[in-house]
């Protein structure tokens, strides 16, 4: 079935440093691509999505390029902040059309002054 | 209402009781979705309501897990005779049910169960 990989945590930056955030997916199909943010103490929030081969999604200075031929999703920021230390969650929309989304293991970012 | 309101925030339950999960979803969103995050795991997707009716609730992981849906709007996720492998953040999201259109998530149902 379809599924998510990402990098594992925790990811430690200081404040300024270039932020890459693996992710690669095995699917049938082309599905869509997402990440979603969770920030401490809130819900869960759409950072960002592609929705075909060679799109780059972009939001909040955060990027990442749909890469069909290496069936991956990179999430990248030139210069990091501390308000940007959250769980980052790569995810699919499952073909069945309904947005139904399947979610990596989040990737913990911690970024220090 | 402003946003995916879930009650309660956490329930800490006894191994054997039943347990009832509310999700309030985003006034107008036909589509909702059940996510289960364990501990150091990724969401797992439980159950999808369109309106009323669940044409996907593939991820229920036993028959000790049930839910509906009343109205187009209010879910309830039970489950029951608890396990302590069901101690998990109990997500619920909703969206608009457009191709792509992002998921509003709540913030979860803490449960606990000892």
């Amino acid at each position: 079935g379809d599924s998510v990989t990402q990098m594992e945590g925790p990811v430690t930056l200081s404040e300024e440093a270039f932020l890459t955030i693996n992710c690669t997916y095995t699917a049938t199909g082309y599905p869509s691509l997402f990440w979603y943010v969770q920030y401490p103490g809130e819900g869960l929030q759409l950072l960002l999505k592609a929705t075909k081969a060679d799109d780059k999604g972009s939001n909040k200075g955060f990027e990442a390029t749909y890469r069909k031929e290496t069936t991956s999703f990179h999430l990248e920021k030139g210069s990091v902040q501390v308000s940007d230390s959250a769980v980052y969650f790569c995810a699919l929309s499952d073909q069945g059309g309904y947005n139904k989304l399947i979610f990596g293991a989040g990737t913990r970012l911690a970024v220090h002054p | 209402g402003a946003g995916v309101s879930q009650s309660p925030s956490n329930k800490v339950t006894e191994k054997g009781k039943d347990v009832e999960l509310r999700c309030d979803p985003i006034s107008g969103h036909t589509a909702l979705y059940w996510y289960r995050q364990s501990l150091g795991q990724g969401l797992e997707f439980l159950i999808y309501f369109q309106g009323n009716s669940a044409p996907d609730k593939s991820g229920l992981p036993s028959d000790r897990f049930s839910a509906e849906r009343t109205g187009g709007s209010v879910s309830t996720l039970t489950i029951q005779r608890t396990q302590q492998e069901d101690s998990a953040v109990y997500l619920c999201a909703s969206s608009s049910g457009q191709p792509n259109e992002k998921l509003f998530f709540g913030s979860g149902t803490q449960l606990s169960v000892l």
